[in-house]
């Protein structure tokens, strides 16, 4: 069965400093994966995704996230947090050739402190 | 494009009261999913359709809630009668169906139940 893990309910980084958010899954084939952000009372926005290729995919507002399938990760990552950063973030995934339901983490929320 | 749309954006009832939440996906994508988010559960998926028809109910909670997809345009979520453990922000999404898309959420219903 397929299923995602985030293991940080929160996270608090430095405005300025380099933010990691962390994601762990496992499928039974080929995943994909994604990323989305919630704002306060917002629905779940879209980040990024990966499908195939480079291991390293870009995303909205800066945001980048690593694929590594021996490690079955695929961390979210930006160089420099913005206070605008802050809010609750979850991977997802998806196996490759069942187009079934995407499975969420139970999220990880951002706390950037000015 | 006006993205996912859901009415009404809140609803407040009093327990026992018939509750149907709206969604419009957006044009062309022939997958929708129903979810459920509260601070205690986190984000829950109730039920998808792929090209109308029904996929996945088993995160349907009970007997009280039912959704229906009359056309490529127009989904509901029912709960009948309503209880005050159903209060939470109901959540529509959808997506082309082949799973490497993501999906694209509306802005959410939330609901109180009294």
């Amino acid at each position: 069965a397929q299923s995602v893990a985030q293991p940080e309910d929160q996270v608090n980084v430095a405005e300025g400093n380099p933010l990691t958010v962390k994601c762990t899954y496992s499928v039974s084939g080929n995943p994909y994966l994604f990323w989305y952000v919630q704002y306060p009372n917002r629905g779940l926005q879209f980040l990024l995704k990966y499908i195939t290729g480079d291991n390293l995919v870009k995303g909205s507002y800066g945001f980048e996230a690593e694929f590594n399938k021996s490690q079955t990760s695929f961390h979210l990552k930006k160089p420099s947090a913005l206070v605008s950063d802050s809010a609750l973030y979850f991977c997802a995934v998806r196996e490759v050739h069942r187009d079934d339901k995407i499975i969420f983490g139970k999220g990880t929320r951002l706390h950037i402190l000015p | 494009d006006a993205g996912v749309i859901q009415s009404p954006r809140h609803e407040v009832t009093e327990m026992g009261q018939e509750v149907t939440l709206r969604c419009k996906p957006i044009s062309g994508h022939n997958s929708l999913f129903w979810y459920r988010q509260t601070m205690m559960r986190g984000l829950e998926l109730l039920i998808y359709f792929n090209n109308n028809v029904p996929i996945d109910d088993s995160g349907m909670p009970e007997d009280r809630f039912s959704a229906k997809m009359p056309n490529a345009s127009f989904s509901t979520l029912k709960i009948q009668p309503s209880e005050p453990r159903d209060s939470a922000v109901y959540f529509c999404a959808s997506s082309p169906v082949h799973s490497s898309y993501e999906q694209y959420f509306g802005p959410g219903t939330r609901l109180t139940v009294t």
